[in-house]
């Protein structure tokens, strides 16, 4: 049974670029949240998707958008990078908000650099 | 603001005792907490959870204490065993939808 699937799993790009994150959420999970965890810190709230919809957002401008598909996937979309948003991107999926006992299941990440 | 405090940042323990893993936290309306183990190179991995409802939820060899008055968190690993050695990030919650994360403890569990 296949987890969270992240793409890609590095990245480099020039500041003011735009960037395009994809995450497969696990067989079963209906709910897709994103975290940034810059390097020594912990994952930070960026959103989290269901039905399609943005449920609820962290304190992040709006460069960062997202995107759900009817499969249940996500995009998480920077626009004008900055050096600042260099950090490694986390998808979590869950069955519902919490995910039950088992909270999230996370993908292993995608490391982008923006130089 | 951090809302979830993990003041140490690491921790070494020998192989067959205790390891002690600390978080506080300052929202007193979080009302669910979880502990994650993370691996280089890896997502984090659920580990365990308690509600605000408990003090106390174990699991095999980890058990999670609650101090709801304390604001404080702990996660009891025993014995302690050379593949416990990871990053343990404890998160909070009180709407269900967002989790406020700590910023790690490194735990080596030495042979």
């Amino acid at each position: 049974d296949a987890g969270v699937t992240q793409s890609p799993t590095h990245l480099i790009k020039t500041r003011g670029q735009q960037v395009t994150l994809r995450c497969s959420p696990k067989s079963g999970h209906d709910t897709v949240s994103w975290y940034q965890q810059a390097l020594g810190q912990g994952p930070q709230f960026i959103f989290q998707y269901y039905e399609e919809e943005e449920r609820q957002r962290g304190n992040f401008p709006d460069r960062f958008s997202g995107h759900q598909f009817p499969n249940y996937s996500s995009e998480l979309n920077v626009n004008a990078l900055l050096l600042g948003d260099s950090a490694l991107y986390l998808c979590a999926s869950s069955f519902g908000a919490y995910g039950g006992s088992y909270g999230y299941t996370f993908g292993s990440g995608t490391r982008l650099t923006v130089v | 603001d951090q809302q979830v405090k993990q003041n140490s940042p690491s921790l070494s323990v020998q192989e067959g005792r205790i390891s002690i893993l600390n978080c506080d936290y300052t929202n007193s309306m979080f009302d669910y907490f979880l502990w994650y183990k993370k691996y280089p190179a890896e997502g984090p991995t659920f580990l365990i959870s308690i509600s605000s409802i408990k003090d106390k939820n174990e699991d095999g060899r980890f058990t999670v204490f609650l101090n709801k008055s304390a604001k404080h968190l702990s996660l009891h690993i025993v014995p302690s065993q050379p593949g416990d050695s990871a990053v343990y990030f404890c998160a909070a919650s009180f709407t269900g939808n967002q989790f406020y994360f700590g910023t790690g403890t490194s735990l080596t569990v030495i042979p």
